[in-house]
């Protein structure tokens, strides 16, 4: 079973600053199952990436998703109010599979 | 719009049952396969159950196999998760999403209906 692990743990930034996520899979994986989800207090989450790096419906491009095999990054450019939340990797094999999430907050 | 309305949680006791519900609506919900995914309070997400848009290819994680069932009415625009020999561990918000066919990815939740698991 693939584990995903996502660093850091918590990212401190200001609101206009940008900010680049980590997510490391335990063995390589199919960049096409490879999504990432922001998820505010209270909230559903909300799909962002899909595909390790096709946008999902109205997203805006401040948010950016590359990598491939083993690394994958979710890159946040021009933080605005809203970014502060946790953002989770995500990955099919043959489960479904989270990563531990990276909470952005306010530095 | 394009909403799902998850229902039937509350507090129950270890070893009982709960049937949740997930009412879509605003598109075909045979077009779509759909996954419950659960949140333990403070927790991080955990993927549950997975069922294919005609109901035919299901899939469950190891922690709920043999204890929750899921299913589906396209007709009525609804999935659902019977849950049985429920644990504390279970307590968790419930999530249901849909999956356009073949994305590996959810780009619609639900708001989450929250089960407790408790004597």
């Amino acid at each position: 079973e693939i584990v995903l692990t996502q660093s850091p743990g918590t990212l401190s930034l200001s609101p206009g600053e940008g900010g680049t996520l980590s997510c490391r899979a335990s063995q390589s994986v199919i960049s096409g199952r490879l999504a990432w989800y922001q998820q505010k207090p209270g909230q559903a989450p909300r799909l962002l990436i899909y595909g390790a790096s096709t946008r999902a419906t109205g997203i805006p491009d401040r948010f950016s998703g590359s990598g491939s095999g083993t690394d994958f990054t979710l890159t946040i450019t021009r933080l605005e109010p809203e970014d502060f939340a946790v953002y989770y990797c995500h990955h099919y094999d043959t489960s479904f599979t989270f990563g531990p999430g990276t909470k952005v907050d306010i530095k | 719009q394009v909403q799902l309305v998850e229902s039937g949680g509350g507090l129950v006791k270890p070893g009982g049952s709960l049937r949740l519900s997930c009412a879509a609506s605003g598109f075909t919900l045979s077009d779509y396969y759909m996954s419950w995914i659960r949140q333990a309070p403070g927790k991080g997400l955990e993927w549950v159950s997975y069922i294919s848009s005609s109901g035919t290819t299901i899939y469950y994680a190891d922690s709920v196999k043999g204890r929750f069932t899921i299913s589906r009415d396209n007709a009525k625009n609804s999935m659902y998760l019977q849950m049985s020999s429920l644990r504390a561990e279970d307590t968790a918000v419930y999530y249901c999403a849909r999956e356009p066919g073949g994305s590996l990815s959810w780009d619609y939740w639900g708001q989450g209906t929250l089960v407790t698991v408790s004597s």
